[in-house]
């Protein structure tokens, strides 16, 4: 069965550092990864998605991440945060093989400071 | 475009009182449904899923079930109600792996 682990529980960055948050899955095939994005109180909206092809991935808000299958990772980075980055990040992978069904990390809370 | 409606937003219910949480799709046909349970500083935990109407998987024991009456239509259900069952509860659908997960709103569920 796939599990993602999310080694940091909260990380706190200066508005206009840069980001990277980790995520570690474990799955024996070629895995479907995500990372979504959530608001206080609001459901999850998706950042981006790796399936195949191109190692390194763009999505929606600036944010990108790379797809490492000799580290089984799929860190999500910024070059800039803003405020509005502030937020839960959550990762995701899917099995090609298992409907559309997805398991989710523990989560990562945003903090930026100004 | 598709919308998903879910609802009540808040809830706060007795121990051992009953569960009823309604999630509806709008403008797509037979999507994959899922409920997820989020708990604090436990991510979201997935509890049931449904490829098509009246047939669930769950994904863990648990003092919840699960019904699928009409193809848009989902529904998470208890007969009785635990303190462990306090969450924050999210349906979501989508039409595959390749596809996004697409999540309602979510309800707070608070069992005293």
């Amino acid at each position: 069965a796939q599990s993602v682990t999310q080694p940091d529980i909260h990380i706190t960055v200066s508005e206009g550092a840069s980001l990277e948050l980790r995520c570690n899955y474990s799955y024996g095939a070629t895995p479907y990864l995500f990372w979504y994005v959530q608001s206080p109180g609001q459901g999850l909206q998706l950042l981006l998605k790796y399936f195949s092809g191109d190692t390194l991935v763009q999505g929606i808000k600036g944010f990108e991440a790379e797809f490492k299958r000799s580290q089984s990772s799929f860190n999500l980075r910024k070059p800039s945060v803003h405020w509005s980055d502030a937020a839960e990040y959550f990762c995701a992978v899917g099995a090609g093989n298992q409907g559309g069904k997805l398991i989710f990390g523990q989560g990562t809370e945003l903090s930026v400071k100004p | 475009s598709q919308t998903i409606h879910q609802w009540p937003a808040t809830l706060v219910q007795p121990v051992g009182s009953p569960l009823s949480l309604e999630c509806t799709v709008e403008g797509t046909s037979n999507p994959n449904l899922y409920w997820y349970r989020q708990a604090a500083g436990r991510g979201l935990q997935l509890l049931f899923y449904s490829v098509g109407i009246g047939q669930i998987s769950s994904e863990v024991p648990q003092n919840l079930s699960a019904s699928r009456p009409q193809d848009r239509q989902f529904i998470l259900s208890s007969k009785k109600l635990l303190l462990s069952d306090s969450g924050f509860y999210l349906c979501a659908w989508n039409k595959g792996i390749s596809s996004p997960l697409h999540f309602g709103n979510g309800t707070r569920l608070t069992v005293t």
